[in-house]
């Protein structure tokens, strides 16, 4: 099973709304990243997950929080978000961070989120 | 910030035509090269991780090329096929930074 899952798949708050991203993976991953893309852009890193601890912070502004309750899980909490953060929102996972440069970062389809 | 340039930008080619693009990126600290293949609404799925320079990985009708050393990778695709249509992602992965950093994609259609 090479799968990640995301919920929800399309998700619409409001500025002042909180929300919650989810990410899950059973291959026994101990690397998690959290991607946001924009239309017509490439994927950009966000954030990334070592053995449930927090390894790369690529300066995400602070309405963002990231959580790794466990192994398997990922979690992008979402507070005060602006219009400009309506985007793709891609997680992934990979063998380690450890592992270099060869391990396979394996995508799920993306959460697709509009802020009003 | 890596700069990594994927081209063309978008590609429009018959059933049966053979094509390639190219991913572009600065050879200094290189470390891999990562390319996938994405199609609308699923997920992005990896093709090739490639670290060696002068590397050539196949999968299917699918193969791909490493110059480290010129910073250039080629992605060739023979006799495409409708289902090919998808866009192309490179992804570079530095000794620095050790996180991929994508390129913009080279968008593919395959017409019947």
């Amino acid at each position: 099973d090479t799968e990640v899952t995301q919920t929800p798949k399309h998700l619409v708050m409001g500025m002042t709304n909180k929300k919650s991203l989810k990410c899950e993976q059973h291959m026994g991953h101990r690397a998690m990243y959290w991607y946001k893309q924009k239309a017509k852009k490439p994927p950009e890193l966000m954030f990334v997950y070592s053995y449930e601890k927090l390894s790369i912070n690529e300066s995400v502004p602070s309405r963002f929080s990231p959580e790794c309750p466990n192994s398997s899980l990922l979690n992008l909490h979402l507070h005060a978000l602006q219009p400009e953060d309506s985007a793709l929102y891609l997680c992934a996972s990979s063998l380690s961070l450890a592992g270099g440069p060869v391990d396979t970062q394996y995508f799920g389809p993306g959460t697709r989120l509009t802020v009003l | 910030i890596l700069n990594v340039e994927q081209s063309p930008q978008s590609l429009h080619v018959q059933e049966g035509d053979s094509t390639n693009f190219t991913c572009s990126f600065p050879s200094s600290n290189f470390y891999a090269l990562h390319w996938y293949r994405w199609e609308t609404a699923k997920s992005p799925e990896a093709l090739f991780v490639m670290t060696l320079n002068g590397d050539e990985k196949k999968k299917g009708r699918i193969s791909a090329t490493l110059n480290t050393k010129e910073g250039y990778s080629y992605l060739y695709i023979k006799g495409s096929q409708p289902e090919d249509s998808a866009t192309y992602l490179c992804a570079l992965m530095d000794t620095g930074r050790r996180a991929l950093t994508f390129g913009s994609g080279t968008r593919l259609q395959v017409q019947p």
